[in-house]
């Protein structure tokens, strides 16, 4: 079965710090997929990027950044320069190829506060 | 471009009372559809999710239940409320050919 944990539940940090993320998962499956969301106040869950397990290529967007490490089952995420925007609670989730529902598995979520 | 929609944005119930939630994609034709319920502590819960009109498959068995009578259209309903259902509920769509879920702007449901 299909697991993540996101053993950070909350992060305080000051602005412009880096901060990072931690999510490990677990599969047996070998074709699976990795996604980050946001979770700001209003509520609504905002795709951030999804890594496919076929490639373990890091990747970076502005200040974000992932960092997929298969040999440690991790998929962490790292916010440079950090700003009071990004106070949010993120969310880590895999899911599975097999069976081609692609439900995903969440964790429980990293709740993230800077401060000006 | 594709957009979910979700409504009431909040609604408070006394206990015992009906429930019906909306949710509509526009953009896309038969997405999966799915209903989580987030409750304090933040953890989110599948509830349902449907792969097409009329097919609702039911991950949790509880007070609620849930139809999708047009393609872009899945309602979650509760004949009688409890205090437990409380919580903050989101409607997700995915691309048939697609692998992530996108979400709505959610309901908070206040049971009282």
């Amino acid at each position: 079965a299909q697991k993540v944990t996101q053993a950070q539940t909350e992060i305080s940090v000051v602005e412009k710090e880096d901060v990072t993320l931690d999510c490990v998962y677990e599969t047996r499956d070998t074709t699976y997929y990795l996604f980050w969301y946001k979770q700001p106040p209003s509520g609504e869950l905002v795709f951030l990027i999804r890594r496919n397990s076929f490639d373990e290529q890091n990747e970076i967007s502005g200040r974000y950044s992932w960092n997929f490490q298969k040999s440690t089952s991790s998929f962490n995420f790292t916010i440079t320069a950090s700003q009071v925007v990004d106070s949010a609670v993120y969310f880590c989730a895999l899911s599975e190829a097999s069976g081609g529902s692609y439900i995903p598995t969440f964790g429980r979520g990293t709740s993230l506060i800077v401060h000006p | 471009s594709q957009t979910i929609h979700q409504w009431p944005a909040t609604l408070v119930q006394p206990v015992g009372s009906p429930l019906s939630l909306e949710c509509t994609v526009e953009g896309t034709s038969n997405p999966n559809l799915y209903w989580y319920r987030q409750a304090a502590g933040r953890g989110l819960q599948l509830l349902f999710y449907s792969v097409g009109i009329g097919q609702i498959s039911s991950e949790v068995p509880q007070n609620l239940s849930a139809s999708r009578p047009q393609d872009r259209q899945f309602i979650l309903s509760s004949k009688k409320l409890l205090l437990s259902d409380s919580g903050f509920y989101l409607c997700a769509w995915r691309r048939t050919s697609g692998i992530q879920q996108f979400f709505g702007p959610g309901t908070r449901l206040t049971v009282l």
